[in-house]
């Protein structure tokens, strides 16, 4: 069973702040995906990375994927209020997604 | 974009009675859709997976005859909670796949409480 381990769990900071999300596992994963999910909606694909040590940016936001393809990583710079949210990693695996816990990420004005 | 529309998004119903959920993939064909549960602040669960045409494939634990699946079409499935109790309430959340990874597409959820 592939797991993924998403850290940490609960950030709450204050606006302006940067930050960074950690997704790790054993297994080595054909792509990875970062979500976000506000509370009573369905999650919100914010990007796929495929290729070991790929870097992709969206505006505030970095991901990196391990050269390896095991690990992932999700930094925000100058977080705002609009960021709060979950966050979740996912690994593509087989014929599905294996979702990492979750970071619920709270940004404070 | 590919889109996903899931209805009901909330629902309320009596312990005892069913309920279905649908999944739409509305602007394309989907060969596989997957249903998710989510409890509160916590991730997604992966149920089952739903091919068109055929059997859903239940992952460990989740049981096939309380959790109905039929994908009946390339773009329509079903979830059937059946004898639903107030331990079945929680978030049901669907997915589809348009095509490679990037094709996964997630509906709004439903809320589902049982009282």
């Amino acid at each position: 069973t592939q797991l993924l381990k998403q850290s940490p769990q609960f950030l709450s900071i204050q606006e302006g702040e940067n930050l960074t999300v950690y997704c790790n596992s054993s297994s080595v994963f054909s792509s990875l995906q970062w979500y976000r999910q506000e509370p009573g909606e369905g999650p919100v694909l914010l990007v796929t990375v495929v290729t070991g040590g790929e870097v992709k940016k969206l505006k505030r936001l970095t991901f990196q994927f391990g050269d390896a393809r095991k690990d992932s990583s999700l930094h925000i710079t100058a977080a705002q209020p609009g960021d709060t949210g979950l966050y979740l990693c996912a690994g593509a695996g087989g014929n599905k997604l294996v979702f990492g816990a979750g970071t619920i990420l709270r940004v404070k004005s | 974009g590919a889109v996903v529309s899931q209805h009901p998004s909330r629902v309320i119903c009596k312990s005892g009675t069913s309920v279905k959920i649908e999944c739409r993939s509305l602007d394309f064909q989907a060969t596989t859709m997957f249903w998710y549960r989510q409890f509160p602040k916590q991730s997604l669960m992966l149920m089952a997976t739903s091919n068109e045409g055929s059997k859903a494939t239940y992952e460990q634990g989740v049981e096939k005859d309380k959790f109905l699946i039929n994908h009946a079409s390339l773009t329509l499935s079903t979830l059937t909670v059946t004898s639903a109790h107030p331990e079945d309430s929680s978030f049901y959340i669907c997915s589809a796949v348009a095509g490679g990874w990037d094709g996964y597409t997630f509906g709004s959820g439903t809320r589902l409480t049982v009282v």
